[in-house]
């Protein structure tokens, strides 16, 4: 019963490739976000998106850009990736504000990314 | 500014004894708080929400608003407690924006 699926579970670039990573959540959630995961440093929010085509930036959102063309999918996107940008990039969705389950985030099992 | 506070990063302790994991939050608004934990190769999950008032594997928070504080506490912990724990800050009611905590590891010794 996956809920929130991340496409990629581990992968190698390149320092100046383009990278994407994608999420894909079955539960009909409005609210979808990217975290970054590293070692003492907790979880920090990239961007955030409430509806289609629309996005919030979190708080590291430089050098990173998302997109979310339809509900169920809200795609990362590192245009240049650079070796600080090796990481565990995590998704997660809930549900719309005002609903019994709002503020509670369904996260993927994760992207192991690594920039060389 | 809105943070979350995990002072410790690693708390070890043996099967049986208390447990306590602290957290401190900095919100001048209505806070909602919440802890999250990862067990080994899973996804991260929600524990529990203040919200809720409710007991979840054993564990218990209590939102102290004079102390800014929501620990998370058990009396017996289990080997099986041992994963790492993120307390998490709602701060935007209408995104569910979440701000995290640099999050604490528990080791439960057998």
């Amino acid at each position: 019963d996956v809920k929130v699926t991340q496409s990629s579970r581990y992968l190698v670039k390149r320092t100046g490739e383009k990278v994407f990573l994608e999420c894909v959540q079955d539960m009909d959630h409005e609210n979808m976000f990217w975290y970054r995961q590293d070692p003492g440093l907790g979880l920090r929010l990239i961007y955030f998106s409430y509806d289609v085509k629309m996005k919030e930036k979190g708080d590291i959102p430089e050098g990173y850009s998302v997109s979310r063309e339809k509900k169920e999918r809200f795609s990362l996107i590192l245009e240049s990736a650079s070796t600080n940008q090796t990481s565990m990039y995590l998704c997660a969705s809930s549900l719309d504000p005002g609903s019994s389950g709002a503020n509670v985030l369904t996260f993927g099992a994760g992207s192991r990314l690594t920039v060389l | 500014a809105q943070r979350v506070t995990q002072p410790e990063k690693l708390l070890s302790v043996f099967k049986g004894a208390p447990v306590e994991l602290k957290c401190n939050y900095s919100y001048s608004g209505s806070p909602e708080l919440f802890w999250y934990v990862q067990y080994s190769r899973q996804r991260l999950q929600l524990l529990l929400r203040h919200i809720s008032r409710e007991s979840i594997k054993g564990f218990t928070a209590d939102l102290n608003k004079g102390e800014t504080s929501f620990h998370l506490k058990k009396p017996f912990a289990q080997e099986e407690d041992s994963a790492m724990y993120y307390c998490a800050l709602s701060v935007t009611y209408n995104t569910d924006k979440l701000i995290f905590g640099t999050g604490t590891r528990l080791q439960v010794f057998p």
